[in-house]
């Protein structure tokens, strides 16, 4: 009964490159969150989504972000043109559904480190 | 006001010690109050949680007391272990936000010396 599968656990880019972090929501879950938390702080929203819809992306940066989750495959958020700041632990979480409470409902994943050098 | 502040930065205990762990919020559309715990290398895992028409519940040595009034919340780790020393997060999610959307405090580093 695997969790949430993030992929991969470390990502270094260098400035200017591109960053793609993968996410597999646990079997049977239709809705994944994607969260931020840079150094010393708590994680911060970015995008929730549900198959091939983008539900609520108001955490998202304007530029140089995207996240999508397709039919087939995992959920991905792309940051294009990384900068020093993008520098974090990216957590995916997900759910079986988007409503009631997030007690029991939804999992996250290990997480994947973004280092930009 | 979207934030949870989240006191003490860190604390150390001893073993069998009661760390307590202190939130308060502003936005009263708050209506359900997750504690999380994290250990290194590793995604947050849902410890327990309130909503505000409680003001305490108990699991296992876990405990959150709630002060709707005051709008603070806290955890109390009863007979702390070294185990327990991990980084605590409480968090706050919107009345019908509809969907599981998080505000997260800013974190408890808590050390459990044997």
């Amino acid at each position: 009964n695997a969790g949430v599968m993030q992929n991969p656990r470390h990502l270094v880019r260098r400035r200017g490159q591109e960053a793609r972090l993968r996410c597999s929501p646990m079997k049977g879950h239709s809705h994944v969150y994607w969260y931020r938390q840079l150094p010393e702080e708590g994680l911060k929203f970015m995008v929730y989504l549900q198959k091939e819809n983008i539900i609520d992306e108001s955490g998202m940066p304007k530029e140089r972000f995207s996240a999508e989750f397709p039919k087939e495959g995992p959920s991905i958020l792309r940051i294009q043109q990384v900068v020093r700041g993008d520098s974090a632990a990216y957590f995916c979480a997900s759910s079986p559904s988007g409503t009631g409470f997030m007690g029991r409902g939804a999992f996250f994943g290990q997480g994947t480190r973004l280092t930009v050098v | 006001q979207q934030q949870v502040k989240q006191s003490p930065q860190s604390l150390i205990v001893q073993k069998g010690g009661i760390p307590i762990i202190n939130c308060a919020y502003e936005n009263t559309a708050f209506d359900y109050f997750p504690w999380y715990q994290q250990f290194p290398g590793k995604g947050p895992a849902l410890l327990i949680a309130i909503r505000p028409d409680v003001s305490e519940k108990k699991e296992g040595r876990f405990t959150i007391s709630f002060n709707k009034s005051a709008k603070q919340f806290s955890l109390h780790i009863m007979d702390s272990q070294p185990g327990d020393s991990a980084t605590y997060f409480c968090a706050a999610q919107l009345r019908d936000t509809g969907f599981q959307k998080l505000v997260f405090g800013t974190g408890t580093r808590l050390l459990v010396s044997p």
